[in-house]
């Protein structure tokens, strides 16, 4: 079993569309959970992090943890073509991040 | 210049060559990371430095030498490198190197070995 699993997609959404983007982990010590967007030849860069059980919501972006079923996803609510690209999710495992393969989004116009 | 910067952005060297990957961070962060992102595969670290000491080294080939001279400056040192080693070099920095730290990455160097 992967230690972060994704989906890798494509996940096709229209504009203006809630996309949902879903993220699985085996440890279940883990305590931190990010994610990332990486656009095709750019570097990771941090949407959300969450620690807590629940939601998170910041701007478009809500961050769900849910620890008892190891599960953290990521909504992203009126979708819009700048929002494709591949979404890391990244769990945390003795100070350094542990990343899934990605799920490419694709929002059409 | 602020964030994390690397260099050289893109770099091509044979498998006898010796080179080194440089990241440079300006937020103010105590630890450093080394992480490799071939097609197709997820992220993987490579080392982890806090504080200029290495805390983690998760099982790289020695033919990869990190070196962390001081908290805003790291390198990795490639010698003999194979063409399965052609990646994506990402450095990373955050605050202290605790748990529950945000990393910033650099924009990475494109590493293509023949």
């Amino acid at each position: 079993q992967k230690e972060v699993e994704q989906n890798s997609g494509p996940l096709s959404v229209p504009e203006g569309a809630i996309a949902s983007l879903n993220c699985t982990y085996s440890d279940r010590g883990s305590q931190s959970f990010f994610w990332y967007r990486q656009y095709s030849g750019k570097s990771p860069e941090l949407i959300m992090f969450i620690y807590s059980n629940g939601d998170k919501e910041d701007g478009r972006f809500t961050a769900q943890l849910n620890k008892a079923s190891q599960y953290v996803s990521l909504l992203i609510r009126d979708s819009q073509p700048s929002d494709s690209a591949t979404y890391l999710c990244a769990v945390e495992k003795r100070r350094a991040l542990t990343f899934g393969s990605g799920t490419r989004l694709q929002v059409q116009p | 210049e602020t964030g994390v910067t690397q260099t050289p952005r893109h770099l091509v060297m044979g498998m006898t060559n010796k080179k080194s990957l440089k990241c440079e961070q300006h937020l103010g962060h105590n630890a450093m990371y080394w992480y490799k992102q071939s097609a197709k595969k997820p992220l993987e670290l490579m080392f982890v430095y806090s504080l200029e000491e290495r805390v983690e080294n998760n099982s790289v080939p020695s033919r990869f030498s990190p070196e962390c001279p001081n908290s805003s400056h790291l390198f990795l040192h490639l010698h003999t490198l194979q063409p399965e080693d052609s990646a994506l070099y990402l450095c990373a920095s955050s605050q202290g190197g605790g748990l529950q730290e945000t990393q910033y990455f650099g924009p990475g160097t494109r590493l293509l070995v023949l």
